[in-house]
């Protein structure tokens, strides 16, 4: 079975600083992992995905994240806040099962709130 | 670019009624997934389309949930009747490759 686990419900950080989300995952099988933004009321985005190619995997709005086996980690993170980077994001790990049949589990997400 | 659309975006409805929501996935793409999002949750997957057929309804509540996918292309999940419980929202994704792509959703508020 597969499942990520996201530490921190609630992340504040201030403009400019470090952003950091926490992702842990559990697979039994070699993982494919996302990270999705969700703005009120919308659907969700892709930031960016690991399919085993490089550990570090850069996203869009100047997100990055690394894969890291030994820790079974996948933490999203953005040198400078910027106010618009606040949002809920989703952890989220699949693997395929056979081609066609991939899922996505989702973490229970963290609300990025940007202080001024 | 080319997007996943949902109808409606919002919907209202009093217990026992019975809703549908559409899902339009982006062109050529032949998985089709329904989620649903409880306020404060990550989604989670209801059913998974390949073309028309159903690939995974484990976690449709069947016993008021359906959906299908007829010719392939455009969905619909219906609720019938629904429950104070529904209320949250439904997302629809379509995949390419190793990515999905979601819509912008349905938010169910039952009442």
């Amino acid at each position: 079975a597969q499942s990520v686990t996201q530490l921190g419900s609630h992340v504040s950080v201030s403009e400019g600083a470090l952003v950091l989300l926490r992702c842990n995952y559990s697979s039994s099988v070699p993982p494919y992992l996302f990270w999705y933004v969700q703005y009120p009321n919308q659907g969700l985005q892709l930031l960016l995905k690991y399919t085993s190619a490089a550990t570090l995997v850069k996203g869009i709005n100047g997100f990055e994240a690394e894969f890291k086996k030994s820790e079974t980690s996948f933490h999203l993170t953005k040198p400078s806040a910027h106010m618009s980077d606040a949002a809920e994001y989703f952890c989220a790990v699949s693997y395929a099962l056979n081609f066609g049949n991939e899922k996505l589990t989702f973490g229970t997400g963290t609300r990025l709130t940007i202080i001024p | 670019e080319a997007e996943v659309a949902q109808s409606p975006r919002y919907k209202i409805t009093e217990k026992s009624q019975a809703v549908a929501f559409w899902c339009d996935p982006i062109s050529g793409h032949a998985t089709l997934y329904w989620y649903r999002q409880i306020l404060g949750q990550g989604p989670e997957l209801l059913v998974q389309f390949q073309d028309e057929s159903v690939v995974d309804d484990s976690q449709l509540p069947k016993d008021r949930f359906s959906a299908e996918r007829l010719k392939g292309v455009d969905s619909t999940l219906k609720i019938q009747p629904a429950e104070l419980g529904d209320s949250a929202m439904y997302l629809c994704a379509s995949r390419l490759i190793n990515e999905q792509f979601f819509g912008p959703g349905t938010r169910l508020t039952v009442l």
